[in-house]
């Protein structure tokens, strides 16, 4: 099984900066690496495939990098809306794993 | 628009058995691979199993394997899982999810592009 380490658990910034999410597989994913959104009570919501392919919807201020065993989130400048877990997602083979998740709060 | 709900969750006590269902719409639900995800309070994701489009293939998380059942009825839109000889650990929200790509019986990784707003199972006595 693949396990996903996300660093940091917490991340304390203010609106208006950037944040950068760490994911790191045990094996390498190839670029086969996904992130998700969940806000408190809600459903996770998709935010990048393959790494770097923003989903429908996604604003700009979200991208991702990476490749093999090291990738990224990146949130450009913070919004409000943007406080929230972020969870990795390796689709690389079975079983499907994720992320212990980062947490993005207020600071 | 695609739509997942999920029901049959609620308060079980320990060594029962339990249905869940997802009802899909907005999809065609007889060409897409369906997923379960399970989140235990405050903690993060864990997938579940998966089921090919038609119902002839499926995977499960290893510690899933033997007490969790995945099905679907095409006919009535609906995913299910089934889960026996319930734990403590059990005790979660359980999600149904969509594989985005539109497929034929064979199922390989992939990822979720939408989800339900999930049941919540808990086990205690």
């Amino acid at each position: 099984e693949i396990v996903l380490t996300q660093s940091p658990a917490t991340l304390s910034l203010s609106p208006g900066e950037r944040a950068t999410l760490s994911c790191r597989a045990s094996q390498r994913v190839a670029g086969y690496l996904v992130w998700y959104q969940q806000k408190p009570g809600q459903a996770p919501r998709l935010l990048l495939d393959d790494a770097s392919n923003r989903a429908t919807g996604i604003p700009a201020r979200f991208s991702g990098g990476g490749s093999g065993t090291d990738f990224t989130l990146t949130i450009s400048s913070l919004e409000p809306e943007d406080f929230a877990v972020y969870y990795c997602q390796q689709r690389t083979s079975w079983p499907l794993t994720f992320g212990g998740g980062t947490k993005v709060e207020i600071k | 628009q695609v739509q997942l709900a999920e029901s049959g969750g609620g308060v079980v006590r320990p060594g029962r058995s339990l249905r869940l269902s997802c009802a899909a719409s907005g999809f065609i639900f007889s060409g897409y691979a369906m997923h379960w995800v399970r989140q235990a309070p405050g903690k993060g994701l864990e997938w579940v199993a998966v089921i090919s489009s038609d119902g002839s293939n499926k995977y499960y998380a290893d510690s899933m394997k033997g007490r969790f059942t995945v099905s679907r009825d095409n006919s009535k839109n609906t995913l299910y899982l089934e889960v026996n000889s319930l734990r403590a650990e059990d005790t979660a929200v359980y999600y149904c999810a969509k594989d985005p790509r539109y497929s034929a019986g064979t199922i390989s990784p992939f990822y979720f592009d939408y989800w339900g707003q999930g049941t919540l199972v808990t086990v205690s006595s």
